[in-house]
This record gives structure tokens, sequence and C-alpha cells, in this order.
């Protein structure tokens, strides 16, 4: 496989603070990146994405920065919630005909009461 | 809208066995499939890419012989584990991209909620 996540780092957050998940990708040429979210036992959710002519875009509650000189995604999560404690993986799209995405490590989001 | 559905959502098996997992989209025509296996704390690996009426293509190191995909319309693929062995214990998700009024988001890849499984 192309993406195999051998650690998975947790952040903690308290609740009603706003989190902050970060991704590095590897590929200068990917226009077209996603974040997923993966709750124990289930597929990945769509979150949120972004193409590569952008550097920001927001969602309900959520914001993605994109900056492509260091090739650095970023999820921010306002207000974070217990619902939102997750396996949250960056994507990044490699054009090639078969639109094959590639997944970041995942990190994981604990949220604390 | 955009849901992709799988089954079983958990099987357990004898080695030596095959077993078949199908993927469907429900409300959306998904031209492209693929699938993936999870193992613990671990991220999605790309298996395969199947395109409809098309032959699969196989990431390198996966054995085409042993993970059998079939992508016969446009809203079913399947996945058969051949002669499985307790090595292929693991978390097999697929995802469908493809057109239809449900996708909010086109050419992103929708995802199945995954399939359980446990070769003893």
């Amino acid at each position: 496989g192309e993406s195999v996540g051998l650690h998975l780092p947790t952040l903690s957050v308290q609740e009603g603070d706003n989190s902050i998940i970060n991704c590095a990708y590897s590929n200068s040429a990917s226009d077209y990146f996603i974040w997923y979210k993966q709750e124990s036992g289930k597929g990945p959710q769509f979150i949120i994405d972004i193409r590569s002519n952008m550097d920001k875009r927001q969602g309900q509650r959520v914001t993605v920065l994109l900056n492509k000189t260091v090739k650095h995604l970023s999820l921010q999560i306002a207000a974070t919630q217990p619902g939102d404690s997750a396996v949250y993986f960056c994507a990044e799209y490699v054009s090639g005909g078969y639109n094959k995405l590639i997944f970041g490590a995942g990190t994981r989001l604990a949220v604390h009461p | 809208g955009a849901v992709v559905s799988q089954h079983p959502s958990r099987v357990i098996c004898k080695s030596g066995t095959s077993v078949k997992i199908e993927c469907r989209s429900l409300d959306f025509q998904a031209t492209t499939m693929f699938w993936y296996r999870q193992f613990p704390k671990q991220s999605l690996m790309l298996m395969a890419t199947s395109n409809e009426g098309s032959k699969a293509t196989y990431e390198q190191g996966v054995e085409k012989d042993k993970f059998l995909i079939n992508h016969a319309s446009l809203t079913l693929s399947t996945l058969t584990v051949t002669s499985a062995h307790p090595e292929d214990s693991s978390f097999y998700i697929c995802s469908a991209s493809g057109t239809g009024s449900a996708l909010t988001v086109p050419d992103t890849q929708y995802f199945g909620p995954g399939t359980r499984l446990t070769v003893l």
C-alpha cells in the first residue's frame, strides 16, 4: 500500500476548546485534498475538502487550511464536542485515471468533558 | 445523499473458505469503486480500483487471484477473499465515486461502513 500509518498520534482537548489537526502531504502535484472522520468500527466520513487553488475553506464548525509551499494541511474544529472524538485522516488526490486517494496516517482526537 | 452500503458488516469464517463482501451505492451511479483494508490503529491501504465493466487495477503487493473484484454494475462491486487465512483478518472498506444528484461533491470518494473479517 502507499500509505500505512505505523503511529496514531492523539490530540486531547477539553470540550468547548478549538482543535487543530495537522497533516503533511507528500506529493507536490496533488491538487485536491479531503479530510475524513472515522469513528470506531465505521467507515470514513467526508468532512470537508479543498482544491489547490484555495488556501482556506470553511464549513460548519470546521475550517481547512492549505499551505502548498510546505505541503501542509490542517483541520480546525471550533467548539469541540464529545461527538467529535474520532480518528481524522487527511487524503490527497493523485491524478492518473482512477481518482486514487492517498491517506495520511491519521490523528486520534479525544475530547474530554 | 451519497450513501454506500456494505454487506455483511461482520463475518467469521474458517481458514480455507472464501468470503464475498458486497458494496453498493444506494443513490448514485458509482463509475469507480475502491477497496481498502485497514489494520487496527492504522490508516487505510488501497487494495484495488475498479471501473464498471472493466478489470480491477490492483495495487502493488495485492494478490489479484486471492482478492477477486467484480464491478458488474454501476451500483454494485464485490470483493471475494479466496482461501482465507488468519492473516487476512482485517477491516475491509469500500468507497465509490461517480455521478448523480445525490453527490454533493462530485469525484469525491464516499465510503461504506466497512466489513470486519475474522478468519479462524
